[in-house]
């Protein structure tokens, strides 16, 4: 069973902090990675996704690959609360199929 | 507007009792997908189509059917609904075929079946 692994938290910071979100794939096929944010009870909305090892990034996000270590990570920087939602970690193995992680909850104090 | 739409957004329904969620897409993207998540398992991939009449099981296949007559609508089907589909249901949709594409998710659809 293909699997995605996230801590589901809450992870908790300090507005103005960087927040660090973690994900772990088994699938070493796996090609394609994507982070979404997902606010209580809305839908998921796509904030980076990437295909090659290293990083990428977007004005205040960083996706960071590393497939060797299976594993894909999100920083967001100067956190506001408005960040403060769920973090799903999606994987796409190439075969027409999505594997999406349980999520991380994250919480921006003010 | 680009969106995806999905009907109803609300439903109660009774076991047994078939029912349809509609899920449409104005963006003419090939690849559509139906996803159920629920508290502690998180989004998982029902159905998905990679076109026109071309369908394939995702995860958590049993007890829905789908289908994918035009471009833009790929209807989920529960024949004989049981109080474990009892979950909130997105549709999603994406440009390409391959599982490198970016998907748009639809408002979601909760579904309570008593």
């Amino acid at each position: 069973q293909k699997e995605v692994e996230q801590n589901s938290g809450p992870l908790s910071v300090p507005e103005g902090a960087i927040a660090s979100l973690n994900c772990t794939y088994s699938d070493r096929g796996s090609q394609s990675f994507f982070w979404y944010r997902q606010y209580s009870g809305k839908s998921p909305e796509l904030i980076m996704f990437i295909y090659s090892n290293g990083d990428k990034e977007d004005g205040r996000f960083t996706a960071q690959l590393n497939k060797a270590s299976q594993y894909v990570s999100l920083l967001i920087r100067d956190s506001q609360p408005s960040d403060s939602a769920t973090y799903l970690c999606a994987v796409g193995s190439g075969t027409y199929k999505y594997i999406f992680g349980t999520g991380t909850r994250l919480k921006v104090l003010a | 507007e680009a969106q995806v739409t999905q009907n109803p957004r609300y439903l109660i329904t009774v076991t047994g009792k078939k029912l349809t969620v509609t899920c449409s897409q104005n963006m003419n993207h090939e690849y559509m997908s139906w996803y159920r998540q629920d508290p502690g398992l998180g989004l998982r991939q029902i159905y998905y189509s990679m076109n026109v009449e071309v369908t394939d099981k995702g995860d958590v296949p049993e007890g829905y059917k789908v289908s994918r007559k035009e471009k833009r609508n790929f209807p989920l089907i529960l024949e004989s609904p049981s109080p474990n589909q009892t979950s909130l249901y997105f549709c999603a949709s994406s440009l390409g075929s391959r599982s490198g594409e970016t998907q748009y998710f639809g408002p979601g659809t909760r579904l309570l079946v008593l």
